[in-house]
């Protein structure tokens, strides 16, 4: 039930770029972006509402693929400041009740 | 800018003991959620919470598990007779709209700073 993202962990220098993917067995409704820092409550980074919606700000976007009920957060020219744990998150229910749930997380790792 | 405040930040108990922790949720946010993550694992949902009722809640979420909104604006998660599995980071959230289609963006989740409970 629980959207898989992948890689699970990645290790990146400064400057190069990077791909995330959340892909779920069920209907996206929405799909939601959040980085934890060690230690830190997830900080909310964008939230996709429409099959084929792009959003991005600063050097980070994301697109959604309500058919293929995948996920994708780019991530370009990177900064130390975006190491963390990146969680996609999506809304599942049935029948006007639903709950909030999030991927398996992806470990980026910054280096200088 | 509004946040949410989770005390306290740090607990340490022994097994069996209950604990409660504590959330002060955004002012004008009607639904509430509780999220537990054990060090490096991913974040879980345990229960949502609106109009002073359990909205959904999971499988973890079981008899030892309580939540309750005391006053307009503490809400808490109770962990009757607590168990060394029951370590984590305990996340609370809030949201001004539900989990849901059509409520455009409204349902962003804002998280607390977390209450790590340790179970010896």
């Amino acid at each position: 039930q629980q959207p898989v993202q992948s890689p699970q962990a990645v290790i990146l220098r400064e400057g190069e770029d990077a791909v995330i993917n959340c892909s779920s067995s069920k209907a996206l409704y929405s799909v939601h972006w959040y980085r934890q820092k060690h230690g830190e409550a997830p900080i909310f980074l964008m939230i996709l509402l429409k099959g084929g919606e792009q959003k991005g700000h600063d050097k980070i976007s994301a697109s959604f693929n309500e058919k293929k009920q995948q996920s994708s957060l780019y991530l370009t020219a990177s900064q130390l400041s975006y190491s963390g744990t990146y969680f996609c998150g999506t809304e599942i229910g049935t029948s006007g009740t639903y709950k909030y749930i999030f991927g398996t997380g992806t470990r980026l790792k910054v280096l200088a | 800018e509004p946040e949410v405040t989770q005390t306290p930040s740090h607990q340490v108990t022994q097994m069996g003991q209950e604990v409660i922790l504590r959330c002060v949720p955004i002012s004008n946010h009607l639904y509430f959620y509780w999220y537990r993550q054990i060090l490096g694992q991913k974040v879980e949902f345990l229960v949502s919470f609106y109009n002073n009722e359990i909205s959904e809640k999971s499988e973890i979420f079981d008899d030892q598990f309580s939540v309750e909104r005391p006053d307009g604006s503490n809400f808490t998660l109770k962990i009757r007779s607590t168990k060394l599995e029951d370590s984590a980071m305990y996340f609370c959230a809030s949201s001004e709209a539900p989990p849901g289609r059509g409520h455009a963006g409204a349902n962003v989740l804002t998280f607390g700073a977390g209450s790590r409970l340790t179970v010896l």
